[in-house]
């Protein structure tokens, strides 16, 4: 069964660039079944779609937050990465890697335990 | 952007009632509709796909159906262990997640 870990700084200052990074063990990264993702959640709220990375490159991310996210894939670690710019406090939350089924249907089938990113000054 | 209203933002139910929330887009999204649980602490669980298929080992008291803008998810008898957040989430373009619905026993 696939697994999902996040990785990353904890807390931030404002205006710093966040980077994040989901490691998948027990199944491949490189199936065009499947595309990664990132998903968060802020303290006390509910669920913010970031943006997905598919097998062949392309990424799609949330226009909200467009120009400041990057998502790229590392298929010879297993991992795949999010980088977020010029964060503010408006940043903090709870930061989920996921995996999305693209065959036929789609959904988010396996998450992350998700990581805490506190932006503060 | 399409977005998604969920209905009501929080009930409190007894043990074996049944419940119902509602999830309505802002345009046709089809049957792309999924129902995602989330308890305290914890990462969301997929519930149901495709607005009316229940994901493997999910129990056969949820359930969900609609189509179109109206969407509707129900437990059928509530249980102590349902107690969590359900959220609702399209996927005709992009990806949205409703507000949540809060679901507490009371």
């Amino acid at each position: 069964q696939v697994q999902l870990q996040e990785s990353g700084p904890g807390l931030m200052k404002p205006s710093e660039t966040m980077s994040l990074t989901c490691t998948v063990s027990g199944g491949s990264i490189n199936r065009s079944t499947y595309s990664w993702g990132w998903i968060r959640q802020p303290p006390g709220k509910g669920l913010e779609w970031i943006g997905n990375i598919y097998y062949n490159g392309t990424t799609y991310s949330n226009p909200s937050l467009k120009s400041r996210v990057t998502i790229s894939v590392d298929t010879s670690k297993s991992q795949f990465s999010l980088i977020l710019t010029s964060v503010t406090a408006a940043d903090t939350a709870v930061y989920y890697c996921a995996r999305l089924k693209v065959s036929g249907w789609s959904n988010f089938d396996s998450w992350g335990q998700g990581t805490l990113v506190i932006v503060s000054s | 952007d399409i977005q998604m209203t969920q209905s009501p933002s929080s009930l409190s139910a007894s043990v074996g009632d049944r419940v119902t929330i509602t999830c309505q887009a802002s345009q046709d999204i089809y049957n792309f509709l999924n129902w995602y649980q989330q308890k305290p602490g914890k990462a969301p669980k997929l519930m149901i796909y495709d607005a009316s298929n229940l994901e493997t080992g999910v129990p056969s008291r949820f359930s969900g159906s609609g189509s179109g803008t109206d969407f509707t998810f129900t437990i059928s008898s509530l249980q102590p262990e349902d107690i969590a957040t359900y959220y609702c989430q399209q996927y005709d373009d992009l990806f949205t997640f409703g507000g949540g619905t809060k679901v507490e026993i009371k």
